[in-house]
């Protein structure tokens, strides 16, 4: 069965520093796809990123980046600098199969918060 | 800016009587997906379509909810009776029809049964 598990429940962090948000997975297909979502204090959730399973790039957009390593079946988020309006809970998330959209499985959730 | 809207965006409604929320999903998207989300269970899901049609909906209490989409352009989750346990926030997400997986979200439906 999948099963997505965010550790960290709350994290806080003082503006500036580099704070790493982890994830781990577990699933039986050899298929599937990674998500991190942002939902900010106003409530609605912000997709940041996707990342399939053949693809363990790490990626880096602007004071973010993800890293996948599929032998630790972790997709861990690093924000690098990070600032007041970045304080949100992210949600990492997992979705099997092909053939389209299909239904996402998500972690509980990390709160983060940075002071000024 | 394509969005998902979801209405009522708040809705406070007393035990036992029947709560309909709407989404829209954005023009285009086949895949629509109904989630709920309590502080104890977190983000779950409860039911979803493509191209209007049921795949799954094994997350809903068969009982007293109930989802459908009349058209391409509406999709409603009623629950009949509510209970204050169904107090929490419900999200519609859609997804478009090639591979991609991304789901946009819509600004959900804060309901609270009293």
């Amino acid at each position: 069965a999948q099963k997505v598990t965010q550790a960290q429940t709350e994290i806080s962090v003082v503006e500036k520093e580099d704070v790493t948000l982890d994830c781990v997975y577990e699933t039986r297909d050899t298929t599937y796809y990674l998500f991190w979502y942002k939902q900010p204090p106003s409530g609605e959730l912000v997709f940041l990123i996707r990342r399939n399973s053949f693809d363990e790039q790490n990626e880096i957009s602007g004071r973010y980046s993800w890293n996948f390593q599929k032998s630790t079946s972790s997709f861990n988020f690093t924000i690098t600098a990070s600032q007041v309006v970045d304080s949100a809970v992210y949600f990492c998330a997992l979705s099997e199969g092909q053939g389209g959209s299909e239904k996402l499985v998500f972690g509980k959730g990390t709160k983060l918060t940075v002071n000024p | 800016d394509a969005r998902v809207t979801q209405t009522p965006r708040h809705k406070v409604t007393e035990m036992g009587q029947e709560v309909t929320m709407r989404c829209q999903p954005i023009l285009g998207h086949n895949t629509v997906f109904w989630y709920r989300q309590t502080m104890m269970q977190g983000l779950e899901l409860l039911a979803y379509f493509r191209n209007r049609a049921p795949l799954d909906d094994s997350g809903m209490p068969k009982d007293r909810f109930s989802a459908e989409m009349p058209d391409a352009t509406l999709a409603t989750l009623k629950i009949q009776p509510s209970e204050p346990r169904d107090s929490a926030v419900y999200f519609c997400a859609s997804g478009p029809p090639r591979v991609s997986y991304e789901q946009y979200f819509g600004p959900g439906t804060r309901l609270t049964v009293t």
